[in-house]
């Protein structure tokens, strides 16, 4: 069984302000780290998928980093809006065969 | 391209019954996902197809589940006999072979009663 775990739950922010997560996975047998982003009544749409360490991908006010080594990834949202109130998961892809485990996600609200 | 198309959006059957649910990936993906959302355990991958072919079913909980694939454009899920722990959301997901991100499909709310 792979672990992939991500901090914190669940977090509510001020509109404006500033947010991170974390996703932290296991550092062995590593291929791929993808985040998604999840609002209610929706589903999932890929935000970034990462390969190598050290990547940083960038969307906008939305950016990821990636530690292959130390097996953990952050992904930060500058200056939230409302909108961007949704889950966010973490997935890790281990091996050649795109077996992906998922982890619960952070819910993320943000207060007008 | 319409994206990753599930049928039905909701279904409702009583506990013992057969249920089957459908899956269009989008034209040229080669991998097929199948997903299970409940509140305790989040997103759960069930079984995964490369080229129309399994690759990994280790996920599927038991027996009464099956996933088949008989060609590119079409996956089926398969429970039966349907049991009450079985209701969830079942997503369908594909990509494109060697592209590691995944197109999901609008889910099926199963309710077994």
């Amino acid at each position: 069984i792979l672990n992939v775990e991500q901090s914190p739950q669940s977090l509510h922010v001020q509109e404006g302000d500033s947010t991170n997560f974390t996703c932290s996975f296991p550092s062995s047998n590593f291929y791929a780290l993808h985040w998604y982003r999840w609002e209610t009544a929706k589903s999932p749409e890929a935000l970034f998928v990462m390969t190598l360490n050290g990547d940083e991908k960038k969307k906008g006010r939305i950016s990821a980093t990636l530690n292959t080594k130390e097996g953990y990834s952050y992904l930060y949202i500058k200056g939230s809006q409302p909108e961007d109130s949704a889950t966010y998961l973490c997935a890790f892809t281990s091996g050649g065969y795109q077996k992906v485990t998922f982890g619960i996600g952070t819910k993320l609200q943000v207060i007008p | 391209d319409a994206g990753v198309i599930q049928s039905p959006r909701h279904e409702v059957t009583e506990m013992g019954q057969e249920v089957t649910l459908r899956c269009k990936p989008i034209s040229g993906h080669n991998s097929l996902f199948w997903y299970r959302q409940t509140m305790m355990r989040g997103l759960e991958l069930l079984i995964y197809f490369n080229n129309n072919v399994p690759i990994d079913d280790s996920g599927m909980p038991e027996d009464r589940f099956s996933a088949k694939m008989p060609n590119a454009s079409f996956s089926t899920l398969k429970i039966q006999p349907s049991e009450p722990r079985d209701s969830a959301v079942y997503f369908c997901a594909s990509s494109l072979m060697g592209n590691y991100e995944q197109y999901f499909g609008p889910g099926t709310r199963l309710t077994v009663t």
